[in-house]
């Protein structure tokens, strides 16, 4: 079957860096996708990647590595703002997304 | 108004009622979808509609009845609902490239928090 895994819930203080990580085994590989979930709001589309390699867009940045089935979001200069739910998605061979469950990210003080 | 509206944005009913969701979008995409959000699982697929024709259904119970009138407008009308139903349903718009590895990038609705009694 196809699966996306990421950590539940991940704990960082302001001001610091965290990394999020997603493994996926799916039936073909067309992109993956990070989007963010503020509580009771729309996701909203942080990055796409589809080659090797890091893309960095202000303080996110996101990796692939299409070999080990393995992307990860990095947040750097954390802002209370940036608490919120990542979700990890990958775009199937039929070009479906499937969807991980989320990684509930808490920032304090 | 911009991006993808849905309303209501709560709603509780209970399991003999019959309700709707509308999804609204002013991107000018031609593909919109419902999903159902459960706490703590993945997001659930429900229907794919591309140019107002259903391409996808992923098994969803007959009691979830959708409809597209137009590339713009996505309803989700519910009648004998079952508790394990509650949830956010969130409607999404793209452009559609089927075939194609492009980006398509779903642009996402504030969702309806759904109960049902």
């Amino acid at each position: 079957g196809q699966n996306i895994d990421q950590p539940t819930e991940m704990t960082a203080t302001e001001g610091a860096i965290v990394q999020i990580n997603c493994t996926y085994q799916t039936s073909g590989f067309n992109g993956l996708f990070w989007y963010q979930q503020h509580a009771g709001e729309a996701p909203t589309f942080l990055s796409y990647n589809v080659l090797d390699g890091l893309e960095e867009k202000g303080r996110f940045s996101s990796f692939l590595s299409r070999s080990k089935g393995y992307s990860y979001l990095l947040l750097k200069e954390l802002q209370m703002k940036d608490s919120a739910s990542y979700l990890c998605a990958v775009k199937d061979s039929n070009y479906q997304l499937i969807w991980g469950a989320g990684t509930k990210l808490i920032i304090k003080p | 108004e911009t991006g993808v509206t849905q309303t209501p944005r709560h709603l509780v009913m209970g399991m003999t009622n019959k309700k709707s969701l509308k999804c609204e979008q002013h991107l000018g995409h031609n593909a919109m979808y419902w999903y159902k959000q459960s706490a703590k699982k993945p997001l659930e697929l429900m229907f794919v509609y591309s140019l107002e024709e259903r391409v996808e259904n992923n098994s969803v119970p007959s009691r979830f009845s959708p409809e597209c009138p137009n590339s713009s407008h996505l309803f989700l009308h519910l009648h004998t609902l079952q508790p394990e139903d509650s949830a956010l349903y969130l409607c999404a718009s793209s452009p559609w490239t089927s075939g194609s590895p492009s980006t398509d990038t779903q642009y996402f609705g504030p969702g309806t928090r759904l109960t049902v009694l």
